[in-house]
């Protein structure tokens, strides 16, 4: 089973670049997240969709774009990149909205702007 | 606000001893859950194991055990017996409702060193 897939897995970009990072899952999950894991920080909150149409901020949103085409796809656009944007990205999904169903995550992209 | 922490940034553990790695949170919500993920050097994340705020018992799973204590506001990970394949870094999360949905609010992390 694929699980969540993401792409790309690295990608270099210039100060002021655009990109959009794909994420699709084929577990029918209805919840749908983007972080961003730096050192020393865990892993942040960046928008997340709780269903198909809906998209909402999470922690740290600015300098971002989401949208969820679908149930299975969530994209995640920067319009201007940034180096502070130089970051892991993951996205997960989550089955349903019952407390104990844990999050599952894609293997991440690896971003940096130079 | 939730806040997670983890005040150990880095660990070494001999092979097949046990290793309990600390994680205090912070939060005014009564109902709670926390969750232990691994991630190994190829970056993936690894749910390990739960902790609802109302469970009676502790959360074990085959060489994971969750030492809870509500009181104290900890949720420590406890591996027992480790392995060469534990090495890796270990994050502390706990959910939080949003509108709705909930999300995930994770610790900073430490980083697990098995040795032969």
């Amino acid at each position: 089973n694929a699980g969540v897939t993401q792409t790309p897995k690295f990608q270099v970009l210039k100060t002021g670049q655009s990109m959009t990072l794909q994420c699709a899952q084929d577990m029918n999950h209805n919840s749908m997240y983007w972080y961003r894991q730096d050192p020393g920080m865990g892993l942040r909150l960046i928008y997340y969709s709780a269903s198909e149409g809906t998209t909402d901020k999470g922690e740290v949103p600015n300098g971002y774009n989401v949208s969820r085409l679908n149930k299975r796809e969530f994209s995640l656009r920067l319009e201007s990149a940034a180096p502070s944007q130089t970051s892991v990205y993951f996205c997960a999904s989550r089955m349903d909205r019952g407390p104990r169903s844990p999050l599952h995550f894609g293997n991440g992209t690896r971003l940096t702007v130079t | 606000a939730q806040k997670i922490t983890q005040t150990q940034p880095g660990m070494f553990v001999q092979e097949k001893e046990a290793v309990t790695l600390d994680c205090t949170y912070d939060t005014s919500d009564q109902s709670y859950g926390l969750f232990w993920y691994k991630q190994p050097s190829s970056g993936e994340m690894i749910f390990l194991i739960y902790q609802g705020s109302y469970d009676e018992q502790n959360a074990t799973e085959g060489r994971y055990s969750l030492n809870f204590q509500k009181a104290r506001k900890s949720a420590n990970l406890v591996i027992s017996a480790s392995q060469l394949g534990d090495s890796a870094m270990y994050f502390c999360a706990m959910r939080g409702r949003v509108s709705n949905d909930y999300k995930l609010s994770f610790g900073a992390g430490t980083t697990v060193t098995v040795r032969a």
